[in-house]
């Protein structure tokens, strides 16, 4: 089956500094990624979706400038959490699509974010 | 907008039935799926429905009624591993929506011995 990679899987940060997570389509070219964030015992909230080369379409409420995504390959998306702060404490997860007729998104393993 | 709701919580015995209901209201239709979740760990896949009926898949069969806006997941000879959380989700349609998922809040079931 088609596998999704993250990196990191845990990152610990200060508050004031940014991350980058990537999110990596192993074995399939991923049209279309998204992010998701989802705090503890809640569901995944869609973050915003990223289609390669183009800029990335963001869920309302979720500050573009402050979530950085790059989708600059087929395999490659970032998401960077610029001037973190504790309340962006979370798991956040990527998901890819191959687009077109697919029905399916995988989805990557995870990263916990938290930041003191 | 989409609108899923599924209850917050059930529990079941080992070897038992459990069926998790989930109900939606939304603005396009593309496909409904179910995903396990395990806490701390990402969704897996478990189905997906797209026309009326059910679905089987081993141990979890899953229906869809699209004039109801309803699904369930129909999970049989419960194992202590099928504690988790089981994700409803509805896949929007047309190029606007870019076939994004929306998740419902999720059902946490709980398999006791």
């Amino acid at each position: 089956g088609a596998v999704v990679s993250q990196h990191p899987s845990r990152v610990i940060c200060k508050s004031g500094t940014s991350v980058k997570i990537e999110c990596r389509s192993l074995d399939f070219q991923a049209t279309t990624m998204f992010w998701y964030r989802q705090f503890p015992k809640q569901s995944l909230m869609l973050m915003a979706t990223s289609n390669e080369g183009s800029k990335a379409t963001y869920e309302q409420g979720v500050e573009k400038d402050k979530f950085l995504i790059n989708h600059a390959s087929l395999t490659l998306s970032t998401l960077t959490v610029t001037s973190a702060h504790p309340e962006d404490s979370s798991f956040y997860i990527c998901s890819a699509s191959s687009g077109g007729s697919s029905y399916e998104q995988y989805f990557g393993p995870g990263t916990r974010l938290t930041v003191t | 907008g989409q609108n899923i709701d599924q209850p917050t919580e059930m529990t079941a015995t080992e070897g038992a039935i459990v069926q998790i209901n989930c109900t939606y209201q939304t603005s396009g239709f593309n496909g409904l799926f179910w995903y396990q979740q395990h806490a701390g760990e990402a969704p897996t896949f478990l189905s997906y429905n797209v026309l009326d009926g059910l679905e089987e898949k081993g141990r979890f069969s899953s229906f869809l009624s699209r004039s109801k806006g309803y699904s369930y997941l129909l999970l049989k000879e419960l194992q202590m591993k099928d504690s988790a959380s089981y994700l409803c989700d509805v896949r929007d349609g047309g190029k606007a929506a870019g076939n994004k998922l929306t998740f419902g809040g999720g059902t946490r079931v709980l398999v006791k011995p």
